[in-house]
């Protein structure tokens, strides 16, 4: 069965840290994958998505993610987390074939402590 | 653009009972999918309409249903409520007929069963 896994279920950082998080799935054909944010209070956004081309990708408030297709991966990261980053991240991932359904993995809590 | 809009926000029912959640997706959005998120399975898959046609389903039993309308509103149905449907049910939309389409969600719908 198509399964996403994420590494970390909850990250405390400082402020100015570097951030990553890991996201695997396990599949074998063709993906589209996405990273979205819960921020408090808040519905899920997206961050940023993976179609094609460039494996590294940009998203909105200085996050960027890069797919390796031979780790079946694509982690997250941010050079510099700031307090606002305080949020759930989830990584998902659309199959072919799966129309617009989405696989969510667990989610990773993040704390950024100022 | 109004986002992606739910209601209501908040619902208490009783085991047995049924119950009936709206959502109304983003102008020009055609595609709309549910998802029921938990603490302890997170995010799930429901099922996915496009254009009044479902074109994909999660694995739920038939107590879960649903539809959409000309004008791409959707409602989703659970009957015979037990403890374990309490959840946050979600609502996504996003625009295109084509797989993998980024999907914009909504608040959300809180389901208490007593």
């Amino acid at each position: 069965a198509q399964s996403v896994s994420q590494h970390n279920h909850h990250v405390i950082l400082s402020e100015a840290a570097s951030l990553e998080l890991g996201c695997n799935y396990s599949y074998g054909g063709t993906v589209n994958l996405f990273w979205y944010v819960q921020y408090p209070g808040q519905h899920l956004q997206l961050l940023l998505k993976y179609f094609s081309g460039d494996p590294l990708v940009k998203g909105i408030k200085g996050f960027e993610a890069e797919f390796i297709k031979s780790k079946f991966s694509f982690n997250l990261r941010k050079p510099s987390v700031q307090w606002s980053d305080t949020a759930e991240y989830f990584c998902a991932v659309s199959f072919s074939g799966g129309y617009n359904k989405l696989i969510f993995g667990a989610g990773t809590r993040l704390a950024v402590h100022p | 653009k109004a986002g992606v809009t739910q209601t209501p926000r908040y619902l208490i029912k009783t085991r047995g009972q049924q119950v009936t959640l709206s959502c109304s997706p983003i102008s020009g959005h055609r595609s709309v999918s549910w998802y029921q998120q938990t603490p302890g399975q997170g995010l799930q898959f429901l099922f996915e309409y496009f254009s009044e046609t479902q074109r994909n389903k999660g694995n739920f039993p038939g107590r879960f249903s649903g539809r959409q309308f000309s004008n791409s509103r959707s409602e989703m149905n659970v009957s015979t409520l037990e403890l374990g449907d309490s959840a946050l049910y979600l609502c996504a939309s996003s625009e295109g007929q084509g797989a993998g389409q980024p999907q914009h969600f909504g608040d959300g719908t809180r389901l208490s069963i007593l």
